[in-house]
């Protein structure tokens, strides 16, 4: 089976502007969620999909929202980007929830 | 609130030596735990899991150790070797199930 994958791999944008990142789950995973890691975070749970309805949410600003489709992929937004928004975006899936998940290689976002 | 910490941000080990990287918790309601290792540029890697119902697993070269009793959680890798030099984390299923909190993580570096 194929991995998690994400897409673009590599995003450069400037303040103010929004940006939508994609992320293909394995084949049969139906839950998909969406972390940020940061050097000084870490790894933060920004919200979980599950049968196009999100069913969980991290503690993040309005501005960070996503979406799921009827094919399980998953798209995230963020709106009017910060320069504290640059992080590695990472997109994780699951058969179900509350179970082991699977991560991609990530969307490296750099806001100038 | 729930915190899943680690005790050593960075380990190194002889190559061939046997590694242990812990992992404390605080949420003594947790009832599944996972450990990730992550490459540099890559999406964090599924390593192995367990349930509260468990003290103890196995897998290739790795055992995970569960003690509830004082909310630690264990890493073995026998016989290091230096593909295994990555940062490991572990993540933590909250109490209702609902999204996985992970460590700060743990790098580990093996010395030839």
């Amino acid at each position: 089976k194929a991995g998690v994958t994400q897409t673009p791999r590599y995003l450069i944008k400037t303040r103010g502007q929004q940006v939508t990142l994609s992320c293909s789950p394995i084949s049969g995973h139906r839950s998909v969620s969406w972390y940020q890691q940061t050097p000084g975070q870490g790894l933060q749970f920004l919200f979980e999909y599950f049968s196009e309805t999100q069913r969980n949410k991290g503690n993040f600003p309005g501005r960070f929202s996503g979406r799921q489709f009827s094919n399980s992929r998953s798209e995230m937004n963020v709106s009017t980007l910060e320069l504290g928004d640059s992080a590695l975006y990472l997109c994780a899936s699951s058969l179900l929830v509350a179970q082991a998940q699977f991560f991609g290689p990530g969307t490296r976002l750099t806001v100038l | 609130g729930e915190s899943v910490g680690l005790h050593l941000p960075t380990l190194s080990v002889q190559e061939g030596d046997n590694s242990i990287i812990n992992c404390a918790y605080s949420n003594s309601a947790s009832d599944y735990f996972i450990w990730y290792k992550q490459e540099s540029g890559k999406g964090p890697q599924f390593i192995i899991d367990i349930r509260s119902n468990m003290d103890k697993r196995q897998g290739q070269r790795v055992t995970v150790l569960l003690n509830k009793t004082v909310k630690h959680l264990s890493l073995q890798i026998a016989a290091t070797q230096p593909g295994d030099s990555a940062v490991y984390f572990c993540a933590e299923m909250d109490n209702y199930g609902q999204n996985f909190v992970f460590g700060p993580g743990t790098r580990l570096s093996v010395l030839p």
